[in-house]
């Protein structure tokens, strides 16, 4: 099967930067993905890394190591908005549709 | 452009008894998944529906059933409810020839507790 693992909580002030890490472990790789949610909300897509190397949005960005089978999100300039939960998430190689999502990273930002 | 909606919001149902719990995915999308989401945890994969056909299905029993109608909208059937089946329900929304990047458009949820 497929597992990926967080760390359960991360806290940072308000205009730092903070890393969240996963690691995953999977019998096929079709790329790694990272979603939002707010207490409350609904998971929403920030980025998607299906080759090796940096993907930058904005103040988001997320890095793929396939080798390491490693990735991670890197949140810049952080605001109090960004207090949320953070999952990373690969695609089940047993059927491309289904999502297989990490046990998630809540971000505390204090001012 | 309305985003992906889920009903109801929040519902109280007894061990035993059935729910049934809707979505409307994002216009334009034509492929509807459901997920499952347990207090503090990830997301869990129910099963995906395209072409009003189950497309896949995780780990989850045949309590679980579901429905695509022709105007993609879709319905999630739990029968025989067991305490262990308070959650959060997702639905997700995605086109079918944007599958790769994994890009799903999420509902905000029904909340199901089982009492």
């Amino acid at each position: 099967g497929q597992s990926l693992e967080q760390p359960s909580e991360v806290t940072a002030v308000e205009g730092a930067i903070v890393q969240i890490n996963c690691t995953y472990q999977t019998s096929g790789f079709y790329g790694l993905s990272w979603y939002q949610q707010h207490d409350g909300g609904a998971p929403t897509f920030l980025s998607y890394n299906g080759l090796d190397g940096l993907e930058e949005t904005g103040r988001f960005s997320s890095f793929l190591s396939r080798s390491d089978s490693y990735g991670y999100l890197l949140l810049q300039e952080l605001q109090m908005k960004d207090s949320a939960s953070y999952f990373c998430a690969v695609r089940d190689p047993t059927g491309f549709q289904k999502l297989v999502f990490g046990t998630g990273t809540r971000l505390l930002v204090s001012p | 452009d309305a985003g992906v909606t889920q009903s109801p919001t929040h519902l109280i149902k007894t061990r035993g008894q059935q729910v049934t719990l809707r979505c409307s995915p994002k216009s334009g999308h034509d492929t509807v998944s459901w997920y499952q989401q347990a207090l503090g945890q990830g997301p869990q994969f129910i099963f995906q529906y395209y072409e009003e056909e189950e497309r896949q299905r995780g780990n989850f029993p045949d309590r679980f059933s579901g429905h695509q109608f022709p105007n993609y909208s879709s319905e999630l059937n739990v029968n025989a409810l067991l305490l262990g089946d308070s959650a959060l329900y997702l639905c997700a929304s995605s086109l079918e020839t944007n599958q790769i990047t994994g890009e799903l458009f999420f509902g905000e949820g029904s909340r199901l507790t089982v009492l």
